[in-house]
């Protein structure tokens, strides 16, 4: 069975740093693109990061660039979210996702649980 | 940076209902389109992939049609599991990119 399982969130002053951890069982990790998405409170979905299988391609939406950093280690089956910097408006749930590519085309099939990160003094 | 937009923002609907909910793209994504559910406190879930593909385990129920900006997502006969938010994602980005349509929250009526 799949299982995406993050950990990590938690109450953070801002300018603050967090370091989430996302654990991936069931499938072969290291096979996999993955994503970081985040849900402010009553929002809806805000897509964060993506890293590439092998860790060598990443990107960043523009409301995170230079503050947040994605990375992965394929040997413990795990993803990570590096965020400093942090402001109130980063207040939410963030959620790893497991990238699949079907038909030539792609999406998230398997999400973890989310974990949640507020920023506030 | 591609703009997605559902309608209607909430629906109320019955048991037994036909319900379909509308996703617009600010620009052409051909057929690089995603459907979501997600039931408070949960995860999304994937429904439907590539515009009109069912995710394996998704009842045939739900479909999903259309192609360039104009998408649906039709549920053919609403049952009480199905009330819950319903969100599009375009995967035409590149790079990888993606953005979500706002939401369509359906309700019992």
């Amino acid at each position: 069975e799949v299982q995406l399982v993050e950990s990590g969130g938690g109450l953070v002053q801002p300018g603050g740093s967090l370091r989430l951890s996302c654990a991936a069982s069931g499938f072969t990790f290291s096979s996999y693109e993955m994503n970081w998405v985040r849900q402010a409170p009553g929002k809806g979905l805000e897509w964060v990061s993506y890293i590439s299988s092998s860790g060598s391609t990443i990107y960043y939406a523009d409301s995170v660039k230079g503050r947040f950093t994605i990375s992965r280690d394929n040997a413990k089956n795990s993803l990570y979210l590096q965020m400093n910097s942090l402001r109130a408006e980063d207040t939410a749930v963030y959620y790893c996702a497991r990238v699949t590519v079907q038909l030539e085309r792609w999406a998230l099939d398997y999400w973890g649980q989310g974990t949640l990160v507020t920023v506030s003094s | 940076d591609i703009q997605m937009t559902q309608s209607p923002s909430s629906l109320s609907a019955s048991v037994g209902d036909r319900v379909t909910i509308t996703c617009r793209a600010s620009q052409s994504i051909s057929s690089y389109l995603n459907w979501y559910q997600q039931k408070p406190g949960k995860a999304p879930k994937l429904l439907i992939y590539a515009a009109s593909s069912l995710q394996s385990g998704v009842p045939s129920r739900f479909s999903g049609s259309g192609s360039g900006t104009d998408f649906t997502l039709t549920i053919s006969s609403l049952q009480p599991e199905d009330f819950a938010t319903y969100y599009c994602q375009q995967s035409y980005s590149t790079p990888p990119e993606t953005t979500f349509g706002q939401g369509t929250r359906l309700e019992i009526k």
